[in-house]
């Protein structure tokens, strides 16, 4: 079984400021990491995933998270936000081997980006 | 093309009576996800189809929730004698195989009130 925390239910930030939404999972098997970001009346979508290879991955909206194993941490970061990055973001984590397919969520981090 | 696609986008529905929700997954897509997001809960997994094969109903809480899905496409949630803790947005998900490796794409949601 998994778990995930995401440490911070609520992240007021200025634009143009940087940002980091922390997640910490926990889990007795090897796990692909997720993050989805939700907007406000819109479905999930995801925004990046870890599978294997390289720690860092990145998206193509200026997110970036790191995988750390030995912290098992998915931390997500952004160098300067803009007011379009106002959403809820969501961790997730599901076990890499046969048979896993269901998601676990963190409870969510709320993004408000301040002019 | 197409993303996945749910019916009704709103529901409001009195105690104790029965609703059906609506799951239309991308085409070719073999597996088939419903979550539930709610104020309390965050975002938890309900159940789990692939395919024509039996479905992985562990996340259901209790017995008056139901699912299926036909030919392998469409899918139906049922919840029976609606109670007040069943309000939530519901929502559906598919991906392309159930190998963990493949991104599950989510619908919009279907909000579920209960009065």
């Amino acid at each position: 079984a998994q778990s995930v925390t995401q440490l911070d239910s609520q992240v007021p930030v200025f634009e143009e400021a940087p940002v980091e939404l922390r997640c910490n999972y926990s889990s007795s098997v090897s796990v692909y990491l997720f993050w989805y970001v939700q907007y406000p009346n819109q479905g999930l979508q995801l925004l990046l995933k870890y599978l294997s290879g390289s720690t860092l991955v990145e998206s193509i909206n200026g997110f970036e998270a790191e995988f750390n194993k030995s912290q098992t941490s998915f931390h997500l970061r952004k160098p300067s936000v803009h007011i379009s990055d106002t959403a809820e973001y969501f961790c997730a984590v599901k076990g890499s081997g046969a048979g896993s397919y269901q998601l676990t969520f963190g409870k969510g981090t709320k993004l408000s980006v301040i002019p | 093309g197409a993303g996945v696609s749910q019916s009704p986008s709103n529901k409001v529905t009195e105690k104790g009576k029965d609703v059906e929700l609506r799951c239309d997954p991308i085409s070719g897509h073999t597996a088939l996800y419903w979550y539930r997001q709610s104020l309390g809960q965050g975002l938890e997994f309900l159940i789990y189809f692939q395919g024509n094969s039996a479905p992985d109903k562990s996340g259901l809480p209790s017995d008056r929730f139901s699912a299926e899905r036909t030919g392998g496409s469409v899918s139906t949630l049922t919840i029976q004698r609606t109670q007040q803790e069943d309000s939530a947005v519901y929502l559906c998900a598919s991906s392309f195989r159930q190998d963990p490796a493949y991104e599950q794409y989510f619908g919009p949601g279907t909000r579920l009130t209960v009065t």
